[in-house]
């Protein structure tokens, strides 16, 4: 079983739609929890960061943490095309395990 | 620099072959990370430096691969007798002290070992 498990999509929604990204985990020992965001050829860059149970908002983007059941989420509002991206939720303590990512299609 | 810098961007190597990846991080980065990301798939944990302590070498996949940093300088990744299935995106990422967490990753090394 991995550490951090994520369904790989790919996920096509329309313009304006709520998308749900989801992860779970297994490593109780997790403390911190992050979004990163990925374009075709390019590095991932940091989306949402997100320590211990709880929800993160910024702008349309809001990440949530349940360690009781392990679960971590992402919401994106008012989906845009340029956020076609592949999603990556990681989890850890001193260092990051990442999940396989989402490969998310937003079409006009 | 304005980010982490990764060379090459690419690399095709001949199976058998050693090769040198080198990470760049931004000055201030006390830790330091390696990941592996083939193709379509997350990102693998290899390896990651935290000051001057003991390098967290947990998820290096065999004894061909290796890396030093020293200080909080630049980095270099070895493989060596490079094999096909080490062909991959090498991700490195830096880690700023007393920062919210988030790494900053460079854009990778495209590695073929053909």
């Amino acid at each position: 079983q991995k550490e951090v498990e994520q369904d790989p999509g790919p996920l096509s929604v329309p313009e304006g739609a709520i998308v749900s990204l989801n992860c779970t985990y297994s490593n109780s020992a997790f403390q911190y929890f992050m979004w990163y965001r990925q374009y075709s050829r390019k590095g991932p860059e940091l989306l949402m960061y997100t320590y211990s149970s709880g929800n993160k908002e910024d702008g349309r983007f809001t990440a949530q943490v349940d360690k009781s059941s392990k679960y971590i989420s992402l919401f994106i509002r008012d989906s845009q095309p340029s956020d076609s991206a592949t999603y990556l939720c990681a989890g850890g303590y001193n260092k990051l395990i990442f999940g396989a990512g989402t490969r998310l299609a937003v079409h006009p | 620099g304005a980010g982490v810098s990764q060379s090459p961007s690419n690399k095709v190597t001949e199976k058998g072959k050693d090769v040198e990846l080198r990470c760049d991080p931004i000055s201030g980065h006390t830790a330091l990370y390696w990941y592996r990301q083939r193709l379509g798939q997350g990102l693998e944990f290899l390896i990651y430096f935290q000051g001057n302590s003991a390098p967290d070498k947990s998820g290096l996949p065999s004894d061909r691969f290796s890396a030093e940093r020293t200080g909080e300088s630049v980095s270099t990744l070895t493989i060596q007798r490079t094999q096909q299935e080490d062909s991959a995106v090498y991700l490195c990422a830096g880690l700023q002290r007393r920062a919210n967490y988030g790494y900053t990753f460079g854009s990778g090394t495209r590695l073929t070992v053909v």
